[in-house]
């Protein structure tokens, strides 16, 4: 079965220094991953994916990830954090072949201080 | 781009009305999905549909209904309204042969049940 674990809650950063977002996923085959970010009342929106095609993922906004399999993690990292990256991010999983399955992780709300 | 409409950003209803929530999308994607996100236990599934006339229920079925008469559109349904379904209820559609198709996702509604 599918699990995804984001082990931080809450992540407070300066602007202008790095964001490191942890999300560690339990799946038996090869998964699909996502990273979503969430602004205030605001639906989700897909920040970048990995399809097995390359290991680091590039996304929108400067935002990228790394799948490691050894580790069973897709971490989200930026090098440098915007007050606008201020927002709730969600790492989530699927495995099936017709975009149906999808576990979510809880989320980790990221602050960003001026 | 992808675009999921949802009819409306906030609704405020009285309890043991009848509400629909409506939602389009413009991608001829497969699979539409019903979301509710509440604080502290993130996004639940209600019920989600792979073609027309199609559902499948989530993890949190009861209380809800849903319809898909057409491809495009997927309405969730709340047959008498209740203050425990005051939520978010965010729309999502993806394709429906691909591994790596992701969730798109509409802005939400924001539902008050009074």
């Amino acid at each position: 079965a599918q699990s995804v674990t984001q082990l931080d809650s809450h992540v407070s950063v300066s602007e202008g220094t790095p964001v490191l977002l942890r999300c560690n996923y339990s799946s038996s085959y090869s998964p699909s991953l996502f990273w979503y970010v969430q602004h205030p009342n605001k639906g989700l929106q897909l920040l970048l994916k990995y399809t097995s095609a390359a290991t680091l993922v590039k996304g929108i906004n400067g935002f990228e990830a790394e799948f490691k399999k050894s580790e069973t993690s897709f971490h989200l990292t930026k090098p440098s954090a915007h007050m606008s990256d201020a927002a709730e991010y969600f790492c989530v999983v699927s495995e099936d072949n017709y975009g149906q399955n999808f576990v979510f992780g809880p989320g980790t709300r990221l602050s960003v201080l001026p | 781009d992808v675009k999921v409409t949802q009819s409306s950003r906030y609704l405020v209803k009285r309890t043991g009305e009848k509400v629909f929530l409506e939602c389009v999308q413009d991608m001829d994607h497969e699979n539409m999905f019903w979301y509710r996100q509440d604080p502290g236990l993130g996004l639940r599934l209600i019920y989600f549909s792979y073609d027309v006339k199609m559902k499948e229920k989530g993890d949190i079925p009861e209380g809800y209904s849903v319809s898909r008469e057409k491809k495009e559109r997927f309405s969730l349904i709340l047959e008498s309204a209740s203050t425990n379904q005051t939520s978010m209820y965010l729309c999502a559609s993806s394709f429906g042969d691909s591994e790596s198709s992701p969730l798109h996702f509409g802005n939400g509604t924001r539902l008050t049940v009074t």
